[in-house]
């Protein structure tokens, strides 16, 4: 069945520290990924997508994310965290026909 | 800038009485969605429209209801708002073409409180 799961719920890290989101997915070929982001009471902000190519994509705000098929892998990164980073990140993976599938998200903290 | 509107932004609602949640959008997509996403978790699909043509998520109940009069705007009618749907109501919109989808992009949502 298609998946995706993000492992951890709720990072904290400072300001200034470099970020890394984890995102595993469950699909039979070769999957269109995305990354948003959500401020509380806001709507989904697209940050970066991978559709082929280039597995390394650069997104809006400093994020990257790097895809790796061997490990069914989309993990988000960021070298030095600001504070307005705090929100809920969700990996998605897009198969044909639209229908987008959630992970569960991951609530990020930044510390001062 | 193009964009997806959503309104209201809040809107709160008696237990049974009808509310309908408003979409638009100046993107010129053909594929306009309605997800429900309560708190702490992920947006869950309730239905899209390709065009003209609605899609119904086999889990959706019969309270919610949507129309689409014309590429711009989206509607969800919610018939007999329970407690449990009290949620977040997000409008996304993206480019079809055959069976290729391209990127989703969400309006800002509608919290919906009932009463």
């Amino acid at each position: 069945a298609q998946s995706v799961t993000q492992p951890d719920i709720h990072i904290t890290v400072s300001e200034g520290a470099s970020l890394e989101l984890r995102c595993n997915y469950s699909y039979g070929a070769t999957p269109y990924l995305f990354w948003y982001v959500q401020s509380p009471g806001q709507g989904l902000q697209l940050l970066l997508k991978y559709f082929s190519g280039d597995t390394l994509v650069q997104g809006i705000k400093g994020f990257e994310a790097e895809f790796k098929r061997s490990q069914s892998s989309f993990n988000l990164r960021k070298p030095s965290v600001h504070w307005s980073d705090a929100a809920e990140y969700f990996c998605a993976v897009g198969p044909l026909g639209g229908k987008l599938i959630f992970g569960q998200g991951t609530e990020l903290s930044v510390k001062p | 800038d193009a964009m997806v509107i959503q309104n209201p932004r809040y809107q709160v609602t008696q237990f049974g009485k009808p509310v309908t949640l408003s979409c638009s959008q100046t993107l010129n997509h053909n594929v306009m969605y309605w997800y429900q996403q309560k708190s702490s978790q992920a947006p869950k699909l309730l239905f899209h429209y390709y065009d003209k043509d609605f899609n119904n998520e086999a889990d959706t109940p019969d309270n919610f209801q949507s129309r689409r009069p014309n590429t711009s705007f989206c509607f969800l009618d919610i018939r007999s708002p329970g407690l449990g749907d009290a949620a977040m109501y997000l409008c996304a919109t993206s480019r079809a073409s055959g069976q290729t989808t391209d990127t989703q992009y969400f309006g800002p949502g509608t919290r919906l409180t009932v009463l």
